[in-house]
Formats: C-alpha cells, sequence, structure tokens
C-alpha cells in the first residue's frame, strides 16, 4: 500500500448504527486530518492531529468522535448521525502539522438514511 | 476564520485555449496559497503552491499572487481534455494548523 489509505470506501448507515470510519498513510507523516466534502461547499477541517495528539477540534459535534493510536492510523468513530452529516469524508495527512502540502486518502462516501 | 471564495463556474474553455481562474481571500495575514485538482470521484491532489508575490510557473501551470489585492489565481495553458476537473483554492495563515479550501472551479476542457 501506498500514500493515504481509507476504508471503507462507501458506507450506508442508519441513524442509529455505529460506525467507525478508518484511514492509515504510509509516508512516514506526523500530522493527519478529517474533512467533511458537501456538494458545492468548501472542505471543511475537522480535526487535525500531531504526533498523534488532538490539536484542533473545529466545532464538531459530538456524534464524530476521532481517535488517532499512533502517527500512521487515524479513525473516525460515528454514532446517532443525522441524514445531513451525509458527505464525503476524506483523511488526509503531511509531513508536520501546518503544512500546506497535504496527501489525501480517496475518501470514504458516507450516506446516513 | 479565513473566507476563500472562487467562481464555481463551470469554467468552459476549447483545447489548447488558456484557463484562467481566481480565488480571493479575506484575511490579509496569510502567508501561503495553494492550488490543488480534483478529478470527479476523486481526492484533491496539490498542483502548485505560492508563497511570495508575483508569478510561479511549473509546466503549464502558472499561479500568481497579489496579497496587496488579496487574490491568487491559476492560469493553465494549452488546456487538454485531461485538465477537466475541479480546482480547489486554499489558504494558510502565518500561525495556525488551517487549510481553508474555497468551494472549487470546475473546468471542462472541450475536445
Amino acid at each position: 500500500e501506498t500514500g493515504v489509505t481509507q476504508t471503507p470506501r462507501h458506507l450506508v448507515m442508519g441513524m442509529t448504527n455505529k460506525k467507525s470510519l478508518k484511514c492509515e498513510q504510509h509516508l512516514g507523516h506526523n500530522a493527519m486530518y478529517w474533512y467533511k466534502q458537501s456538494a458545492k461547499k468548501p472542505l471543511e477541517l475537522m480535526f487535525v492531529y500531531n504526533f498523534k495528539e488532538q490539536t484542533e477540534n473545529n466545532s464538531v459535534p459530538s456524534r464524530f468522535s476521532p481517535e488517532c493510536p499512533n502517527s500512521s492510523h487515524l479513525f473516525l468513530h460515528l454514532h446517532t448521525l443525522q441524514p445531513e452529516d451525509s458527505a464525503l469524508y476524506l483523511c488526509a495527512s503531511s509531513q508536520e502539522s501546518g503544512s500546506g502540502t497535504q496527501y489525501f486518502g480517496p475518501g470514504t462516501r458516507l450516506t446516513v438514511l | 476564520q479565513k473566507e476563500v471564495e472562487q467562481n464555481s463556474g463551470p469554467l468552459s474553455v476549447p483545447e489548447g485555449a488558456i484557463a484562467s481562474l481566481n480565488c480571493t481571500y479575506s484575511d490579509r495575514v496569510s502567508q501561503s496559497f495553494f492550488w490543488y485538482r480534483q478529478y470527479s470521484g476523486k481526492s484533491p491532489e496539490l498542483i502548485m503552491s505560492i508563497y511570495s508575490n508575483g508569478d510561479k510557473e511549473d509546466g503549464r501551470f502558472t499561479a500568481q499572487l497579489n496579497k496587496a489585492s488579496q487574490y491568487v489565481s491559476l492560469l493553465i495553458r494549452d488546456s487538454q481534455p485531461s485538465d477537466s476537473a475541479t480546482y480547489l483554492c486554499a489558504v494558510k495563515g502565518g500561525n495556525d494548523y488551517k487549510l481553508s479550501f474555497g468551494a472549487g472551479t470546475t473546468v471542462t476542457v472541450r475536445a
């Protein structure tokens, strides 16, 4: 595997389900990010981790819960989501936190019914 | 919160022509500027970065920055059908972790 990988690529869940998104980077980077991309809207930064410590929580609702066990892995735990949470969730990494040179994974297309 | 504005397009250009994309930003202290390309159904990939006023060229791409007017642009010369994508402008301030993105301009190159 190379670059940034994400699983699953597609996810359909009900509002009462609990699911998790997984991201893994194979670039030796120290910073990882979760973004939300909705149609016709700018990418929204959700969380930033630097050396597996959370450095940014961009006012994200608590139904989204991130986890970063090490610098290579990042999870986004989902529970009691709303239909408006349906979007493309992108993971990214960079050499250091704050870098504008970020490498994105392919994303998880989430649909909340 | 930095705001980054782009025309959503679509911008339709004939093959071989120059595509010109513009981006304005609200935070005057922004220091670093980036252009990402996103093909339909794919994730963004960085194609250009610029930090100083003026032009920066990389192959068929030229980024232009004017901090006084708070705009950054991207020119695509000799446009090819493979350039058809959405181009995202991203701006970073000097002291935070956040990269603020515009909503993107969709470019279609007609063969």
